[in-house]
C-alpha cells in the first residue's frame, strides 16, 4: 500500500528564518507527481510546489524548494524568509500516474506556526 | 485560472433533512472532480471520485446511499448529505483534476462547506 508519512505534527519558527518539513513515502511504482499543499486558517488548500519523480532537479517556487531524495523516498520542503503568512497546515501528497484513478495520498499534515 | 467554487460555504440543517453542496470549476472543463471529508486538525478523507457522465467510485467504508454525488457536467459536481445526522458535521471540500495550461493531474481545491446537523 502506499503511504505518506509526516513525522512533525507541529513546528515553529521565527519570522526571516528558514524551517524545513519532511515528508517520507512508500511505493513500489517508479512514475509518480509529489505535490506540497498549505492550508491557512482560511482552510482553502493550495498549492505550493509540484515536483514529478522522472526529474532530478529539485523544484522551486520563490521562496519555497523541495530536497527530492528518489532513492531515499523522501520530500522535504523548505521555506526561506519565513513569513507570518507561511503560519499554516502544511500536506504532503503524491499521485501515482500509473493507477490511473489520479487519486491524491496525503500525509497526516504539519501545522507550522511562523513567529514574529 | 483554474478555479474551484463551493456553495454554500457553511450550512446548518436539522437531523433528518438532506443537504446538496455543489462544486464547480469556474474556467475550466473538469472530467473528475473529487471529494474530501476533513475533520478538526485532521487530513483529508477522500470520499469518492466523480467523473464526468459516469457513476462515481466510492472509497471503503463510505455510503454511498448517503452521500449521493453527482456530475452531470464537466463544470458541475454535486454531493448530496441524505438523512443528515450530527455525526455528518464536518468540513466537506471538493477538487477538480486539471490537465492542461501547463498543470499535470494537479488537484485544484474549492473553499470547502462547513456542515453543522443539529
Amino acid at each position: 500500500a502506499q503511504t505518506v508519512t509526516q513525522s512533525q505534527p507541529e513546528m515553529s519558527v521565527q519570522e526571516a528564518e528558514t524551517v524545513t518539513l519532511s515528508c517520507t513515502y512508500d511505493t513500489s511504482e517508479s512514475n509518480y507527481y509529489l505535490f506540497w499543499y498549505k492550508q491557512p486558517p482560511s482552510r482553502q488548500m493550495i498549492l505550493v510546489i509540484r515536483q514529478e519523480a522522472y526529474k532530478q532537479q529539485n523544484a522551486t517556487e520563490n521562496r519555497f524548494s523541495v530536497n527530492f531524495q528518489k532513492a531515499a523516498k523522501s520530500f522535504s520542503l523548505k521555506i526561506s524568509d519565513s513569513q507570518l503568512g507561511d503560519t499554516a497546515m502544511y500536506f504532503c501528497a503524491f499521485i501515482l500516474l500509473r493507477s490511473g484513478t489520479y487519486k491524491y495520498i496525503f500525509g497526516t499534515g504539519t501545522r507550522l506556526k511562523v513567529l514574529a | 485560472g483554474a478555479v474551484v467554487s463551493q456553495h454554500p460555504s457553511w450550512v446548518i440543517c436539522k437531523s433528518g433533512t438532506s443537504v446538496k453542496i455543489e462544486c464547480r470549476s469556474l474556467d475550466f472543463q473538469a472530467t473528475t472532480m473529487f471529494w474530501y471529508r476533513q475533520f478538526p486538525k485532521q487530513s483529508l478523507m477522500l470520499m469518492a471520485t466523480s467523473n464526468e457522465g459516469s457513476k462515481a467510485t466510492y472509497e471503503q467504508g463510505v455510503e454511498k446511499d448517503k452521500f449521493l454525488i453527482n456530475h452531470a457536467s464537466l463544470t458541475l459536481s454535486t454531493l448530496t448529505v441524505t438523512s443528515a445526522h450530527p455525526e455528518d458535521s464536518s468540513f466537506y471540500i471538493c477538487s477538480a483534476r486539471v490537465v492542461a495550461g501547463g498543470h499535470y493531474n494537479e488537484q485544484f481545491f474549492g473553499p470547502g462547506t462547513r456542515l453543522t446537523v443539529l
